[in-house]
């Protein structure tokens, strides 16, 4: 199965910062076939982007989502006080489904 | 308004059997995957497998093959995950998920509120 590695373990920034976080898949993901979810605590998880660069209805266009291949990114381009969660990538190109092990983003 | 709503909380003995239920709504429910997501406390996300309720075909992460069985019932729109012998590694959020669009493989777009599962002695 794709291994997705999520880096950092943790992004600690301030409300208008910009944040960049990683997510590597041990093979290539099948037709960029890369989704992001934020995870508030106490909450579901929230669809942000899918296949790699597509947002999800209803997300601000502060997320954007970029890469092919192992190397994926989502970007927040200046946080807001409701962004920090923890954020979570998925590979859907191959079976079984995996998920990273996620990113926090909290306030500095 | 699409939604999944799931059951409530449960709390169980180890060895005990357990049925938990996603019911969904605004939505043809046969025409769309859904998906199973464990997340055990303070972790990540797990995926364990979908069904399509149409015809019931079911996949499995072989993580959680044999371990529980996922089913529907497309005549009241409700997807079930059940297990036979509950352990105390089971104590877990489970999310229901559905996917974006009507093929195999996809993201969840959609996702229940979560049933908390807790295997105690």
């Amino acid at each position: 199965e794709i291994v997705l590695t999520q880096s950092p373990g943790t992004l600690s920034l301030s409300p208008g910062e910009r944040a960049t976080l990683s997510c590597r898949a041990s093979q290539s993901v099948s037709s960029s076939y890369l989704a992001w979810y934020q995870q508030k605590p106490g909450q579901a998880p929230r669809l942000l982007i899918y296949g790699a660069s597509s947002r999800a209805t209803g997300i601000p266009d502060r997320f954007s989502g970029s890469g092919s291949g192992t190397d994926f990114t989502l970007t927040i381009s200046r946080l807001e006080p409701e962004d920090f969660a923890v954020y979570y990538c998925q590979q859907y190109g191959s079976s079984p489904t995996t998920f990273g092990q996620g990113t926090k983003v909290e306030i500095k | 308004e699409v939604q999944l709503v799931q059951s409530g909380a449960e709390v169980k003995k180890p060895g005990e059997s357990l049925k938990i239920s996603c019911k969904g709504s605004g939505y043809s429910f046969t025409s769309y995957w859904i998906g199973w997501v464990r997340q055990m406390p303070g972790k990540g996300l797990e995926w364990m497998g979908i069904i399509y309720p149409g015809d019931s075909d079911t996949r499995y992460s072989p993580s959680f093959q044999g371990q529980v069985t996922i089913s529907a019932d497309k005549s009241i729109s409700t997807a079930y995950l059940q297990w036979s012998s509950l352990k105390a590694s089971d104590t877990a959020m489970y999310y229901c998920a559905r996917h974006l669009t009507v093929v195999t493989t996809d993201a969840f777009d959609i996702w229940g509120q979560g049933t908390m599962v807790t295997v105690s002695s």
